[in-house]
């Protein structure tokens, strides 16, 4: 199966924008879809798709994708964004249904 | 509401079977895939594998392809995750979660059971 890789750290600045990103094979085929995680909680989806976020969510999140790359962008970083980030996608080498998961960003807001 | 509620935190020891489970409500359970999705304590996400409750078509994570047992029954709109002979290296928080989109199985799961947390002691 191929890998979705993120950085495993990036801090922001409060109020500051940040780009959160994404490489994988599979993401030239297939859109990434992003998840936010907070300590003791399970994940919730924040952005999906070509440009799809989810009711509920802020709209300061948003996606966007070239070649092998996927990045979520927080415009105007909030103390509550702080959070760990992954990515996943289809994996495009196996079968189309199997899914894997990035390693995951921890995004520290300072 | 729409929700999937799972089941309660699990001690087994080294070797013991254990079914964990996933109840969906608020939807139309055999339209959409359900999967499972491993977390390691402090680590990231991994994907298990995925079932179609509607005729029980399961695709496994080469990495848990023979290591676990996904399951749903429909009659009871739950979804099932098993372990014949549990290993320390299964301790974990366990999520069931369900795609975005009817009958596809789609990468955007918006919708997540608030985990079940097993835990496997020598």
């Amino acid at each position: 199966s191929s890998e979705l890789t993120q950085d495993p750290a990036v801090s922001v600045a409060l109020g500051q924008t940040v780009r959160i990103t994404c490489q994988g094979d599979s993401l030239r085929s297939y859109y990434a879809s992003w998840y936010q995680q907070k300590p003791g909680q399970a994940p919730i989806l924040v952005f999906y798709g070509k440009n799809n976020r989810p009711s509920g969510i802020p709209d300061r999140f948003s996606g966007s994708s070239s070649g092998n790359t996927a990045s979520l962008t927080i415009t105007g970083a909030q103390a509550a964004d702080e959070a760990d980030y992954y990515c996943n996608s289809r994996d495009s080498t196996v079968n189309p249904r199997d899914v894997i998961f990035g390693g995951g960003t921890k995004l520290t807001v300072l | 509401e729409v929700q999937l509620v799972q089941s309660g935190a699990e001690v087994k020891k080294r070797g013991e079977s254990l079914k964990i489970s996933c109840k969906s409500s608020g939807y139309t359970f055999t339209r959409y895939w359900i999967g499972w999705v491993r977390q390691m304590p402090g680590k990231g996400l991994e994907w298990m594998g995925i079932i179609y409750p509607d005729d029980s078509d399961t695709r496994y994570s080469p990495s848990f392809e023979g290591q676990v047992t996904i399951s749903a029954d429909k009659s009871i709109n739950t979804a099932y995750l098993q372990w014949s002979s549990l290993k320390t290296s299964d301790t974990a928080m366990y999520y069931c979660v369900r795609p975005n989109a009817e009958a596809t199985a789609s990468s955007a799961y918006d919708l997540w059971g608030q985990g079940t947390m097993v835990t496997v002691s020598s």
